[in-house]
């Protein structure tokens, strides 16, 4: 069965601290793995990953995937309350027609 | 419009009654999906529309879920019956992906579902 597993499921910090939040992945004919960040609304999109070991970087956020660990992870450095939100790790595989098959997420709260 | 447009943003209903959730995706996007999202989980795939194609309906939990496209734009998702347990987000995301599907999925606000 095709999962996607996220680790910590949970994480508190305080501002200007770097995280990094993790994602694994069983799926099978993989395509692409996905980051979006979600606060009370619509999940945002991050990043799209799809060749392992070249880094995607948006300001303090960059990815990257590892295709022989079966694994991605999302740092976050110098952490902002803003930053408070849940991080959903997605992949695209498995014998669908291009649905996604998500994680739990990380839910990540940063204190001043 | 700039972004996917789902309403109404909350619904409530009795147990039993039938609900319709409607999806207006980003301009042009050929993809549409349907997710339901339970109180601290990741999002589910439900339902999958190519224009105005139903590729994939493999989510759907029974019988009493339908979606359509008609017009390969606007989508409706319908519920009948309401159970209890069908009280979720239901979110629908568009991409410009047609069958290669290398673009990546934009995600409405969602409607929060409850049943009484």
């Amino acid at each position: 069965e095709d999962k996607v597993v996220q680790s910590p499921l949970s994480l508190v910090v305080h501002e200007g601290d770097t995280v990094t939040l993790n994602c694994s992945y069983e799926v099978t004919n993989f395509r692409s793995l996905l980051w979006y960040k979600q606060e009370k609304k619509a999940p945002t999109f991050l990043f799209m990953l799809t060749s392992s070991g070249i880094e995607k970087k948006s300001g303090r956020l960059s990815s990257i995937l590892d295709k022989k660990e079966l694994s991605s992870i999302l740092n976050i450095t110098a952490t902002q309350t803003g930053d408070s939100a849940i991080y959903l790790c997605a992949v695209l595989g498995g014998g669908s027609q291009g649905n996604l098959i998500f994680g739990k997420g990380t839910k990540l709260s940063v204190k001043p | 419009g700039a972004g996917v447009s789902q309403s109404p943003r909350y619904k409530v209903a009795k147990r039993g009654q039938d609900v319709a959730l409607r999806c207006d995706p980003i301009s042009g996007h050929v993809s549409l999906f349907w997710y339901q999202q339970a109180l601290g989980q990741g999002p589910e795939f439900l339902t999958y529309f190519q224009n105005e194609a139903q590729l994939d309906k493999s989510g759907l939990p029974s019988d009493r879920f339908f979606a359509e496209r008609p017009e390969g734009s606007v989508s409706t998702l319908k519920i009948q019956r309401t159970q209890q347990e069908d009280s979720a987000v239901y979110l629908c995301a568009s991409s410009g992906s047609g069958l290669f599907l290398n673009q990546p999925q934009h995600f409405g606000d969602g409607t929060r579902l409850s049943i009484l």
